[in-house]
């Protein structure tokens, strides 16, 4: 069975200091990779993705992510860290492989930036 | 604005009623999915649908049912409400069925059981 673990509830971090919101994964195949946002009384919305190619994948609000395969990771970064960047991040997975064509979420992670 | 529209915004019901969650998934997105939050069970992916066709199923009570109509748009009934059916109510689109495309999330449904 699949599974995303974030295994942190709550980062916190001050503005313009680098941030990293941890995932870490399980499937069968090989995975499909996503990041989404949720901001408070909002549905998520989509950051970025890693589906095959460079292990660095870059997507929107100058967010970025490296899957590591060896580690079964794919930790979300940010060089420098705003205050709008305040909200819950999902990690999520699916089976390339399409065993299972559920996808998977994390609990999320609330990331809070400090002025 | 993800293009994906859910309505009502909001939504208080008794123990024991019956309720319908309507999306409407971006132009063109063929696959449609479910989804309850909670506080205590996160996001829990309910049901998906492509082009019509049920293609997931993942933990939906037998209490709760969904469909994909013709025009694409999606249907999730519940029923024999539930105080912990209380919950936001997500419908997310994509492009295709394929596994490597992105969900746009609506704006939620907030269900208040009472």
């Amino acid at each position: 069975a699949q599974s995303v673990a974030q295994p942190e509830d709550q980062v916190n971090v001050a503005e313009g200091n680098p941030l990293t919101v941890k995932c870490t994964y399980s499937v069968s195949g090989n995975p499909y990779l996503f990041w989404y946002v949720q901001y408070p009384n909002r549905g998520l919305q989509f950051l970025l993705k890693y589906i095959t190619g460079d292990n660095l994948v870059k997507g929107s609000y100058g967010f970025e992510a490296e899957f590591n395969k060896s580690q079964t990771s794919f930790h979300l970064k940010k060089p420098s860290a705003l205050v709008s960047d305040s909200a819950l991040y999902f990690c999520a997975v699916r089976d390339s492989s399409g065993g299972s064509y559920i996808p998977t979420f994390g609990r999320g992670t609330s990331l809070i930036v400090h002025p | 604005d993800s293009g994906v529209t859910q309505t009502p915004k909001h939504l208080i019901t008794a123990t024991g009623q019956r309720v319908t969650l309507r999306c409407s998934p971006r132009s063109g997105d063929l696959s449609v999915y479910w989804y309850q939050q909670s506080l205590d069970q996160g996001l829990q992916f309910l049901i998906q649908y492509y082009n019509g066709e049920e293609r997931a199923k993942g933990n939906i009570l037998e209490r709760f049912s969904a469909q994909q109509f013709p025009d694409l748009h999606s249907e999730l009934n519940l029923s024999s409400l539930e105080l912990g059916d209380s919950a936001l109510y997500f419908c997310a689109s994509s492009e295709s069925g394929d596994l490597s495309y992105e969900q746009y999330f609506g704006p939620g449904t907030r269900l208040t059981v009472t």
